[in-house]
């Protein structure tokens, strides 16, 4: 079973400029998450799609962050400005249907250098 | 508000050694927990879960984990570790009322000494 799929691995970017990140969930799932993780922390939700409807989006900083998941299949996750803050790894995840988070399927992250 | 907390930063513990790292969190309602867990170099990944019944649950590679509903508590033990489980430890815990909204903790780096 192929797994979630993120890119790319890694950015590099200067501050106030802006990055996107991209999500493959694996095929099926419904629910869509995409979570920072700041070095020493453990991850934090950002925004929350189930199909192509935001579900949590409490902690996105909408300011600057957004994310769409057109189709309810794939998804974008942008910022715009970036701020040195804004260095960690971007984990976008994805759950079957069913609820409860019984199995949340993580990718292998971005890790985001904001210089 | 949900939060979670995870008493030990960083464990270095010596091969065949036992292992408890603590975990307690703040949500007066019914929750899920998890412990997942991130070896080097490799993704987040479920260690096991607890959602109802039997308190004590086990999970993979010989852990298990305790819910203590009246502490707030989901410890996770190993009895003997091996150098292969070096890796920094997540718990986390959904409220029922929330599905899919995970809030995790702060982490354990777990180093385990051949």
């Amino acid at each position: 079973e192929a797994g979630v799929a993120q890119s790319p691995r890694y950015k590099i970017i200067e501050k106030r400029q802006s990055v996107a990140f991209w999500c493959n969930p694996i095929s099926g799932h419904a629910t869509l998450y995409w979570y920072q993780q700041i070095l020493g922390q453990g991850p934090k939700l950002l925004i929350q799609f189930q199909n192509n409807g935001v579900v949590d989006d409490s902690q996105l900083p909408k300011d600057r962050f957004s994310a769409e998941r057109l189709k309810g299949v794939d998804s974008t996750l942008k910022i715009q400005p970036a701020k040195l803050e804004d260095s960690a790894v971007y984990l976008c995840a994805s759950s079957p249907p069913l609820g409860r988070s019984e199995k949340l399927f993580f990718g292998s992250g971005t890790q985001l250098s904001v210089l | 508000a949900q939060s979670v907390s995870q008493h030990n930063h960083h464990v270095i513990l010596s091969e065949a050694a036992s292992l408890e790292l603590g975990c307690n969190y703040s949500y007066g309602g019914t929750v899920n927990l998890f412990w997942y867990v991130q070896y080097p170099g490799q993704h987040l990944q479920l260690l096991l879960k607890y959602f109802s019944g039997d308190p004590l649950v086990k999970g993979i590679k010989g852990f298990e984990a305790e819910f203590i509903k009246s502490k707030f508590s989901f410890n996770l033990r190993k009895p003997s570790v091996q150098w292969s489980d070096t890796a920094e430890y997540f718990c986390a815990v959904n409220a029922i009322s929330n599905t899919g909204k995970l809030i995790f903790g702060q982490g354990t780096t777990l180093q385990v000494k051949p």
